[in-house]
């Protein structure tokens, strides 16, 4: 079964950081470009970052809110996806998806909170 | 900064065809775009349904289906059923960056 399941949200307090994981099954991890989402509490999706596979160059893309702040990082001989988030704002707080768009495979996701 | 709009709501009858679409700030929307579209019920993470303009995934109903209609994305139901009532999202891709729109609920009355 394709699965991606995040962990490590929780509560943070502004300035703060905290390190968010995805870790893949079912697909061939290496091969897939992986994205982060967020949904803020009552609002739509906004795209986060993501990182192409090692084959296209392992590199990162980043929206403007977050850009500085966050970095998106993968191990494939884990399977696993990452989001560092520092120097955390009240407006980050969100749930916050993994997914692969081209296989079609979405994380259940995992709340942040920022709030003092 | 570039904007993705789609209509806010749209309002269908069962067994009814709609059309939902997304717009680029930018112009017109091509292929090379690569238009996914998701959905979302209350509650649950999204589900991507069309990805590229027009593939579906092994899980995605007939009844949706993708195109590219007057320089727009476009998601089309066709005979909508009552558990389609959901919201919408289409996504663009802009190179370096990535731009979903604001979502459309659509309602099924």
């Amino acid at each position: 079964e394709v699965q991606l399941v995040e962990s490590g949200g929780g509560l943070v307090k502004p300035g703060g950081s905290l390190r968010l994981s995805c870790a893949a099954s079912g697909f061939t991890f290496s091969n897939a470009w992986m994205t982060w989402v967020r949904q803020a509490p009552g609002k739509g999706l906004e795209w986060v970052g993501r990182i192409k596979t090692k084959t296209d160059g392992g590199t990162t893309d980043y929206a403007a809110p977050v850009k500085g702040r966050f970095t998106v990082s993968r191990d494939d001989s884990k399977s696993t996806l990452f989001l560092q988030m520092n120097s955390l704002k009240t407006e980050d707080t969100a749930v916050y998806y993994c997914a692969s768009f081209l296989i079609g495979v979405w994380g259940q996701g995992t709340l942040v909170t920022v709030s003092s | 900064q570039t904007v993705v709009t789609q209509e806010p709501s749209l309002t269908v009858s069962p067994g009814g065809t709609v059309t939902l679409t997304c717009a680029s700030s930018t112009g017109a929307v091509t292929s090379g775009y690569y238009p996914n579209w998701f959905q979302q019920k209350p509650g649950q993470a999204p589900r991507t349904l069309i990805y590229s303009t027009n593939n579906k995934h092994s899980w995605t109903p007939a009844r949706f289906s993708g195109s590219l209609l007057g320089g727009k994305a476009a998601l089309t139901l066709s005979g909508v059923q009552p558990e389609d009532e959901a919201e919408y999202y289409c996504l663009l891709s802009y190179g370096g960056a990535v731009v979903f729109g604001g979502g459309t609920k659509l309602t099924v009355l």
